[in-house]
C-alpha cells in the first residue's frame, strides 16, 4: 500500500553498526507503530506513538529507539545492532480509533 | 499469560475447495479482531474485521465467525484461489491502560494446490 512507505526495504549492516530505518504515511493518521516480525512468527510491537513527541515502548523495546518529528513520519533506530536483530521490520499507521492499522510493505535487515 | 494463537501452522487446500483458518484468544476483555493477509515480500493487508458484538460477518469470499464463549476465531474463505495462497494472521485488540493494545498470532500459511 503505497500510503504507508518505509526506506531502505532491504539493509545489511555489520555488528555494532548504528542504522535508522524510517517510515512515511500519506494516510493522515495520527498513530504510527514499528512492529518486528522473526522467520515463522507473528509480528511483535517495538515501539508505537500516538500523536507527534509521544513514544511509547511496545513488547520488545531494548535496543532499539524512536523518533515522531512529524505526524508523516516515524523513524526506527537501533543503536548498536546485534546479529539477533536480524529481521523484517514493519511500519503501520492507524486512525484516532487505533483499531485496524495498516501496513507499509518492510524492511529486511540482516545484521552480520 | 494472554495470547493470541492458531491451531495449525500449515493448511493445504485444492483450488474451488473452502478454506478455514481457525484462531484461538485467551484475553476475554478484547472486543475487536481483525484478519490479515500476507503475501511474500509484503506487509500485512486488512482482510475482515469483527466486533465483539456480532457472531458472523462476511465479506467479498470470506467470513469470518466469532465464537467468545470458547474465544475461537475462524476465517472462511469460499472458493479458494491460487492467489489466496498466503500467511494470515488473527489479531485481537483491546483497551489497555486507556490506550487500544493490538496483539498478533503466530499465523497460518494457506497454501493452494492448483
Amino acid at each position: 500500500d503505497a500510503d504507508v512507505t518505509q526506506t531502505p526495504r532491504n539493509r545489511i549492516t555489520k555488528t555494532g553498526k548504528r542504522i535508522m530505518l524510517e517510515c512515511s504515511q500519506t494516510k493522515g493518521h495520527d498513530r504510527m507503530y514499528w512492529y518486528r516480525q522473526d522467520p515463522g512468527l507473528g509480528l511483535q510491537l517495538i515501539y508505537y506513538s500516538f500523536d507527534v513527541k509521544d513514544i511509547n515502548k511496545g513488547e520488545i523495546s531494548d535496543g532499539y529507539s524512536v523518533s515522531r518529528q512529524a505526524q508523516a513520519k516515524f523513524s526506527l533506530s537501533l543503536e548498536s545492532a546485534i546479529p539477533n536483530q536480524t529481521a523484517l521490520y514493519f511500519c503501520a499507521t492507524s486512525d484516532e480509533r487505533g483499531e485496524t492499522q495498516y501496513f507499509g510493505p518492510g524492511t529486511r535487515l540482516l545484521v552480520l | 499469560g494472554e495470547s493470541v494463537g492458531l491451531h495449525l501452522p500449515t493448511l493445504s487446500v485444492q483450488e474451488g475447495d473452502n478454506s478455514i483458518i481457525n484462531c484461538a484468544y485467551s484475553n476475554s476483555a478484547s472486543d475487536y479482531f481483525i484478519w490479515y493477509k500476507q503475501e511474500s515480500g509484503k506487509g500485512p493487508q486488512f482482510i475482515i474485521d469483527i466486533r465483539s458484538n456480532m457472531d458472523k460477518r462476511q465479506g467479498q469470499r470470506v467470513t469470518v465467525l466469532l465464537n467468545k464463549t470458547v474465544k475461537h476465531l475462524s476465517l472462511q474463505i469460499a472458493a479458494t484461489q491460487p492467489g489466496d495462497s498466503a500467511v494470515y494472521f488473527c489479531a485481537e485488540n483491546r483497551e489497555d491502560t486507556g490506550r487500544r493494545a493490538l496483539t498478533f498470532g503466530s499465523g497460518t500459511r494457506l497454501q493452494v494446490q492448483p
